[in-house]
């Protein structure tokens, strides 16, 4: 299995610019998480999606992030408009198990974005 | 305060040294998880400890889990050029499904 798969690994933007990171899961895996991660605040979890359908994103900063997940085998998180605060590492990770079920998560290799 | 605290911050081991990392929760743990980072890259899984006092080792790697602490160590025995990176301890603190990490420890391994 390739492992989770993100896209772009690096992403350079101006502020108040789209910017769309994209994930696909490990094939099988019902769960599907997106952090991020700042030297401020560490790995934070932003949402987490069960068969496609967004459970808790309570962690989502603000109404400029959105996540979706089309199908079993993609996902996308948002930024719409960006700004140089939301600069950080984007980790998706996916899971065969919900976290109770005490099963490991999968994390991609992120994308590093960079808001100027 | 974070609810996950690691220490320490930093080490800096001579390789061949033995080390160990603590993960100390404000809260009662329901499992917990140990991942290591490198510089550019993602988490990858190590360990996952279950409530009751579990330990398990994988190669030179051992952690352990004190429910009454709260607490979980990882040790590396006889460290290896290999083992530098960043430790992550997670949790379900909340029994909520989702995992909160740790503050993190940076470890550099020298000759």
């Amino acid at each position: 299995d390739a492992g989770v798969i993100q896209s772009p690994r690096h992403e350079v933007t101006e502020m108040g610019q789209e910017v769309t990171l994209r994930c696909k899961p490990i094939s099988g895996h019902d769960y599907l998480f997106w952090y991020r991660q700042t030297m401020m605040r560490g790995l934070e979890l932003l949402i987490y999606f069960n068969n496609n359908v967004p459970i808790d994103d309570s962690g989502m900063p603000e109404d400029r992030f959105s996540a979706k997940m089309p199908n079993a085998s993609f996902s996308t998180l948002k930024i719409q408009p960006s700004e140089p605060r939301d600069s950080a590492v984007y980790f998706c990770a996916s899971s065969l198990a919900p976290v109770g079920a005490l099963y490991e998560q999968y994390f991609g290799p992120g994308t590093r974005l960079t808001v100027t | 305060s974070q609810e996950l605290e690691q220490s320490p911050q930093s080490l800096i081991v001579q390789e061949g040294k033995n080390l160990t990392i603590n993960c100390t929760s404000s809260k009662t743990l329901y499992g917990l998880y140990w991942y290591k980072q490198k510089y550019g890259e993602g988490l990858i899984f190590l360990m996952m400890l279950q409530k009751g006092g579990e330990e398990k080792s994988h190669e030179k790697i051992t952690a352990k889990l004190d429910e009454k602490k709260q607490q979980s160590s990882l040790h590396i025995t006889a460290s290896q050029p290999s083992h530098a990176g960043i430790y992550l301890c997670g949790a379900d603190l909340y029994g909520n499904e989702k995992l909160t990490f740790g503050t993190g420890t940076r470890l550099t391994i020298i000759p």
